[in-house]
């Protein structure tokens, strides 16, 4: 079993809603990613855990909270999003963090429209 | 921080044409380098990667140098099908920001018509 899998692949929200996106994968990798991208860009990192632990959050504003219930799993709850945060959300995973090989295992995304 | 500087294009060839996309860093230290690609709709794959100077990656036809003293990681690819449509991207392992992480080109979006 190679695949990151994300759930859903397409939320539709209102600025007041609270939403959540889930990853999980079964490769036994200790290190999980969410990323996000716009258009026509590259992805942005957002959050790191490693070990079950953050070990990284690129300044992201409060609305956005990560969870890692367990070395398969990573949520990403949504709250009080605003339509700039419309994009495609990636979720990764590697053996270890990019200190390792730096290669990264990405799930097909999660599409999020905030109306 | 280090960063990679790719050809932004976008490329449009003929199938069975020769393919470059250019790409170049700076960081410090010899960082392992990707080639990464997003085939529409779906999330980025890893392409193929070199891990130290002179190292060639290869993976589906498409390879890929590691040349220190130029800086370089272009990808190339004899003929290219339909099939390879995508946006590909250039990446490091190296540092940004402070953080140790996999820094991307901003890509190269490829079309290849029949």
């Amino acid at each position: 079993d190679t695949e990151v899998t994300q759930t859903p692949k397409h939320l539709v929200m209102g600025m007041t809603n609270k939403k959540s996106l889930k990853c999980e994968q079964h490769m036994g990798h200790r290190a999980m990613y969410w990323y996000k991208q716009k258009a026509k860009k590259p992805p942005e990192l957002m959050f790191v855990y490693s070990y079950e632990k953050l070990s990284i959050n690129e300044s992201v504003p409060s609305r956005f909270s990560p969870e890692c219930p367990n070395s398969s799993l990573l949520n990403l709850h949504l709250h009080a999003l605003q339509p700039e945060d419309s994009a495609l959300y990636l979720c990764a995973s590697s053996p270890r963090g990019i200190a390792g090989t730096g290669e990264l295992f990405f799930g097909e995304g999660s599409r999020l429209t905030v109306l | 921080g280090d960063s990679v500087t790719q050809m932004e294009g976008p490329v449009t060839l003929s199938e069975e044409a020769f393919l470059t996309i250019n790409c170049t860093y700076t960081a410090t230290g010899y960082p392992s380098l990707f080639w990464y690609v997003q085939y529409p709709g779906e999330g980025l794959q890893l392409l193929l990667k070199a891990t130290k100077a002179d190292d060639k990656g290869s993976n589906k036809g498409f390879e890929a140098t590691y040349r220190k003293e130029t800086t370089s990681f272009h990808l190339e690819k004899g003929s290219v099908q339909v099939s390879d449509s995508a946006v590909y991207f250039c990446a490091l392992a190296g540092f940004q920001g402070g953080s140790e992480k996999l820094v991307f080109g901003k890509g190269t979006k490829l079309t290849v018509n029949p």
